[in-house]
């Protein structure tokens, strides 16, 4: 079945300190891989997502993400978290040529120490 | 271009009332996701339409729970005789072309709480 998992459900970092948040997935080939972060009260704004080609994505806020095929992960990096990327983060992936409907993992809820 | 709209923002129900949640994708946008949060968990599909077609409503309680997209007006998610395990936040997406590649644009969702 496909799966999506993120190990971590909390962690706390100090401002200014690297991020590093795990996602991996279990799927029968390449999914699409998304990730979205989720203020308080807020719905889901995409960070970024990966597609086909380079396996290093860009995205936005300072994120970028790694797809390793051979580890069926995609984590998301900082390398210098501020204040106000506390939220919770959720990564998903999306079937390819499918009805497009995603799965979530359960979440990491970022704090950020000042 | 407005983003998606759903409302209302927050939905008090006394149990065995009827929950209406709504949903006006972005412009330009066919293809219409609702999923649920509940507390500590990450979202859950729910159902897919497009205008006034149901593709895929795998994730739906087999009662309670119903969902169109007319062709004209929002998308609304129905719940009928709300039960306290359905409070939950309730999210709506919509996508251009319904491919798993889009990537949605949520809505700030709806949350519902059964008293």
């Amino acid at each position: 079945a496909q799966s999506v998992t993120q190990p971590d459900i909390h962690i706390t970092v100090s401002e200014g300190a690297s991020l590093e948040l795990r996602c991996n997935y279990s799927y029968g080939a390449t999914p699409y891989l998304f990730w979205y972060v989720q203020s308080p009260g807020q719905g889901l704004q995409l960070l970024l997502k990966y597609f086909s080609g380079d396996t290093l994505v860009q995205g936005i806020k300072g994120f970028e993400a790694e797809f390793k095929r051979s580890q069926s992960s995609f984590n998301l990096r900082k390398p210098s978290v501020h204040w106000s990327d506390a939220a919770e983060y959720f990564c998903a992936v999306g079937a390819r040529g499918s009805q497009g409907n995603l799965i979530f993992g359960k979440g990491t809820k970022l704090s950020v120490k000042p | 271009n407005a983003g998606v709209m759903q409302n209302p923002r927050h939905l008090v129900r006394r149990r065995g009332q009827e929950a209406r949640l709504r949903c006006s994708p972005m412009k330009g946008h066919s293809h219409v996701y609702w999923y649920r949060q509940l507390p500590e968990e990450g979202l859950k599909f729910m159902v897919y339409l497009q205008k006034e077609n149901i593709i895929d409503e795998s994730g739906m309680p087999k009662e309670r729970f119903s969902a169109e997209f007319p062709k004209e007006g929002p998308s609304i998610l129905r719940i009928q005789q709300v039960v306290r395990g359905d409070s939950a936040a309730y999210f709506c997406a919509s996508s251009p072309t319904g491919q798993g590649g889009d990537g949605y644009t949520f809505g700030s969702g709806t949350r519902l709480t059964v008293v």
